[in-house]
């Protein structure tokens, strides 16, 4: 069973183009974040939501509770974009336990 | 520098041997955490530790065991490597306030040959 399901797996993009990526979730959280992770294997966090939407450039994340739904946005797609994208997810009271999606591979082409 | 640094990043061994693998962080936090991570699946908790005498299990624990020298530095050994065990190994950390924020190393490669 995963607590965590993003979608699609695998997404090609050409450069400019407008990206969405899925995820949702089946418990109830205190947080969810957007990971990206580089070729080279390091993980950053991009955005932490509880609700609504954030915005940072061209990332944009949203997050629906009532749904249990998140999607990150990516306007004007680069290549500098290409990455592998993670959804984790928090449950409340419990700093322990992140659920962590698969994964969205993520390549933009020029 | 980075504020959660790996070492070794790469590493190939033979199965039997034992291997360690280095956590430290600047960011002063109190709760440290190491993933392993494996093609197609998502991150799973080896152990995490929310100070330096609180070491706990995750989900896949066997196999493995670490070390909280002091707040900064949290240490994954296999004690004898399998094959089974080659994978990418993530340290996270995170503040002890009340807050979901999570940092994490550039990961270490290991190959258990």
């Amino acid at each position: 069973k995963n607590e965590v399901e993003q979608s699609p797996q695998n997404l090609t993009a050409q450069e400019g183009e407008f990206i969405t990526i899925n995820c949702s979730y089946s418990v109830g959280i205190s947080a969810l974040h957007w990971l990206q992770q580089h070729p080279g294997g390091g993980i950053v966090s991009l955005f932490m939501l509880s609700s609504g939407k954030k915005k940072h450039g061209r990332l944009i994340a949203t997050i629906n509770i009532q749904e249990k739904h998140s999607s990150l946005h990516i306007t004007a797609s680069h290549p500098r974009d290409s990455a592998v994208y993670i959804c984790a997810v928090l449950p409340p009271g419990n700093f322990n336990k992140f659920y962590f999606g698969s994964g969205t591979k993520l390549n933009v082409k020029p | 520098d980075a504020d959660v640094t790996q070492t070794p990043r790469n590493r190939i061994t033979k199965t039997g041997k034992r291997i360690m693998l280095e956590c430290s962080q600047t960011k002063g936090h109190d709760r440290m955490y190491w993933y392993r991570q494996d093609p197609g699946l998502g991150l799973r908790l080896i152990y995490y530790s929310f100070d330096v005498k609180d070491i706990n299990k995750g989900e896949i624990s066997d196999g493995y065991s670490v070390s909280r020298q002091a707040q900064a530095k949290f240490s994954l050994s296999l004690e004898s490597a399998i094959p089974n065990q080659t994978a990418l190994y993530f340290c996270a950390t995170g503040p002890g306030a009340n807050t979901g924020e999570l940092f994490f190393g550039e990961g270490s490669r290991l190959t258990v040959l």
